[in-house]
């Protein structure tokens, strides 16, 4: 397996733009998780899906921010309209429902606001 | 409430020598725990996890980490530290516990690990 695919690498925007980032968890896992990390706040949680549903989104900044699981092998974070306090690092993890296991994450997108 | 504390922005030590990161948690339920690191530019790389069994668990790279119900800690070790193990480290706790954060990884705030030579 690839491991989990994260595009695109790197994304810079004008402020008010929107913003769609995209993953492609592990094949076989069932949850998904999206992840903002800053030098300011750390590693953030802003939603996880189990099964394509949304479990927990109160990591969500506010609602500019919306995130979709359409299916098992694809899911968005898009932000609209961006703003220069979004620039951060975005990370995907996936994991299996069996508690063993441990999270996989993407490479990341480092996204930069202007 | 699920949380994960590293008390250590930052550990420095010479190279060679022994290092210690440390991580306390809080959790309903058995924990299970794992470290993780990110290198710069980089995702997180899961390093080892404690699920059961041997408090003392191995992982990759010569590192280790002891898990000590007690204290409630899972501290990160290695005998002799190298240059390339400088990066930034993260502990996390997900409870066995079947609420509605189950699944759910509880991320420390990460330590920064220098080692110079």
């Amino acid at each position: 397996d690839a491991g989990v695919i994260q595009s695109p690498r790197h994304e810079v925007t004008e402020m008010g733009q929107e913003v769609t980032l995209r993953c492609k968890p592990i094949s076989g896992h069932d949850y998904l998780f999206w992840y903002r990390q800053t030098m300011m706040r750390g590693l953030e949680l802003l939603i996880y899906f189990n099964n394509n549903v949304p479990i927990d989104d109160s990591g969500m900044p506010e609602d500019r921010f919306s995130a979709k699981m359409p299916n098992a092998s694809f899911s968005t974070l898009k932000i609209q309209p961006s703003e220069p306090r979004d620039s951060a690092v975005y990370f995907c993890a996936s994991s299996s429902s069996h508690r063993n296991t441990e999270a996989f994450f993407g490479q990341g997108t480092r996204l930069t606001v202007v | 409430a699920q949380s994960v504390a590293q008390p250590e922005d930052q550990v420095n030590v010479a190279e060679g020598n022994p290092l210690t990161v440390k991580c306390t948690y809080s959790v309903s339920g058995n924990p299970y725990l794992f470290w993780y690191v990110q290198y710069p530019n980089r995702g997180l790389q899961f390093l080892l996890k404690y699920i059961t069994g041997d408090n003392l668990v191995k992982g990759s790279y010569g590192f280790e980490a002891e898990f000590n119900k007690s204290q409630t800690s899972f501290h990160l070790k290695k005998p002799s530290a190298l240059v390339s193990d400088s990066a930034l480290y993260f502990c996390a706790v997900r409870s066995s516990f079947r609420g509605s954060t189950l699944g759910r990884l509880y991320f420390g705030r990460g330590t920064q690990l220098t080692v110079w030579p």
